[in-house]
Formats: C-alpha cells, structure tokens, sequence
C-alpha cells in the first residue's frame, strides 16, 4: 500500500496561513490524494481532495506538486476550530474503501 | 440529512467477552468501512463491506469479524477480547454511485470500547 509521511504536529498563529506537508514518493498514476481532519472526540471528516491540478473549496486549498510526489493542504486563516489532526491518505481509485493507511498524521495547534 | 450512526457509544468489557457494535450509514451509502483507533497505532483499517460483501480486510485477528445487512447496517464483533482491544472503533460509510461520489467518507462519532 501507498503511505504518506507527514509531520507529527504544527503549531499556527490564529488568523494565518496554515500549509500542511505531506510526502507520497511511491504514489501511483490512479492515486487519489485525500485530507482528512478529527477533531477532538469527533471522527474524521473529509477536508479536500485531487487528482493532479490543484484543488479549491470552502475549507481548503490542496496543492499538488508536478511529480506528484508531495502535496500540500493550506488552510488560508486558521481559527481555533481549525485545531485537529490532519491526515493525508491515497485512494487506490475514486471509490472503493481498499485498504486506506491513515497513519498518525499532524497534530496542529492554533494559538489565539 | 441523518450522518451516520454508531451504537453504543461508549462499552466496558472484560478480558474473554466478546462484543457487537452496530453502524448505521447515511441513507444511500452502500459501502461501509471500519476502523479501530488507538493512541500507539493511530487509525487502522478493519475491514469494508459493499452489498453485503466483505470486500476488503485488514491485517486484524480472526477475532475480529464483521457484516452488513440488505439495509447496509452494518455490524461488527470482536470475541474473546483482550486488554489491547481497548480502542475508539470507528465507522465510515460512502456513496459509491459514480458519478455523483466523490470519494468522501462519512465517519461516525465511533464506540469507544474499554476491555478490563
């Protein structure tokens, strides 16, 4: 199975940009890069995903390097709510649960 | 609309019990997926199911089982427990319906089960 490397955690002042790293050397062609964050005592919740260009929504940015090989979830004014684990995983196809490796993902903190 | 549901919550066991938790997934998903969580480990994949189908499965015991019904509930047991099954057991249902899936997960809150 594909993995990602990603820090153990970050700290961000509040009201800043946020950008969370994550390495995937070995992804392949059909890999989907997905973000997921979980908040305290709540279960992970979807943030974004890509394929290969870069990707918008209402709570994020994901920045797709050109090899592939790395990405990056940029949360562009970080509140207190924003304060979670991060994950970043692979999705062998665009749906099909196979067997998803969360990891331990970054742990962000917000200061106020 | 309704997210989905994980029952019980919270359960205390002791060591040789055995235990069912039950996910209940978003009305239309077809798939459901499950996770166990713990601090040393972090989030790891159990084993998903698609039309009453197991179609995947992780690197977990023989203990540790699971099935979904013609309404996709779904359910899971772990027998004979032991004291590093303690953990936060999570559930994720998806759509599965290209091409209106996105891929998204939907995870319960979980069931947080404490073996003694």
């Amino acid at each position: 199975d594909a993995k990602t490397t990603q820090p153990n955690s970050m700290e961000s002042n509040e009201e800043e940009p946020v950008h969370l790293p994550c390495n995937h050397s070995t992804i392949s062609g059909t890999d989907y890069i997905h973000w997921y964050r979980q908040l305290p005592s709540q279960g992970p919740e979807y943030v974004i995903h890509g394929l290969t260009s870069n990707v918008n929504n209402r709570m994020a940015s994901l920045a797709i390097a050109e090899d592939r090989k790395s990405s990056t979830l940029i949360l562009h004014r970080a509140t207190l709510r924003d304060a979670a684990v991060y994950y970043c995983i692979l999705r062998p196809t665009h749906f099909g649960n196979e067997k998803l490796t969360f990891g331990t993902g970054t742990r962000l903190t917000i200061i106020p | 609309k309704a997210g989905v549901t994980q029952t019980p919550r919270y359960l205390i066991k002791t060591r040789g019990q055995q235990v069912t938790l039950s996910c209940s997934p978003i009305s239309g998903h077809r798939s459901v997926s499950w996770y166990q969580q713990t601090p040393g480990q972090g989030l790891q994949f159990l084993f998903e199911y698609f039309s009453e189908t197991q179609r995947n499965k992780g690197n977990f015991p023989g203990r540790f089982s699971g099935r979904q019904f013609s309404n996709s509930r779904s359910e899971m047991n772990v027998s004979t427990l032991e004291l590093g099954d303690s953990a936060l057991y999570l559930c994720a249902s998806s759509l599965e319906w290209a091409p209106r899936d996105t891929g998204e997960l939907f995870f319960g809150e979980g069931s947080r089960l404490t073996v003694l």
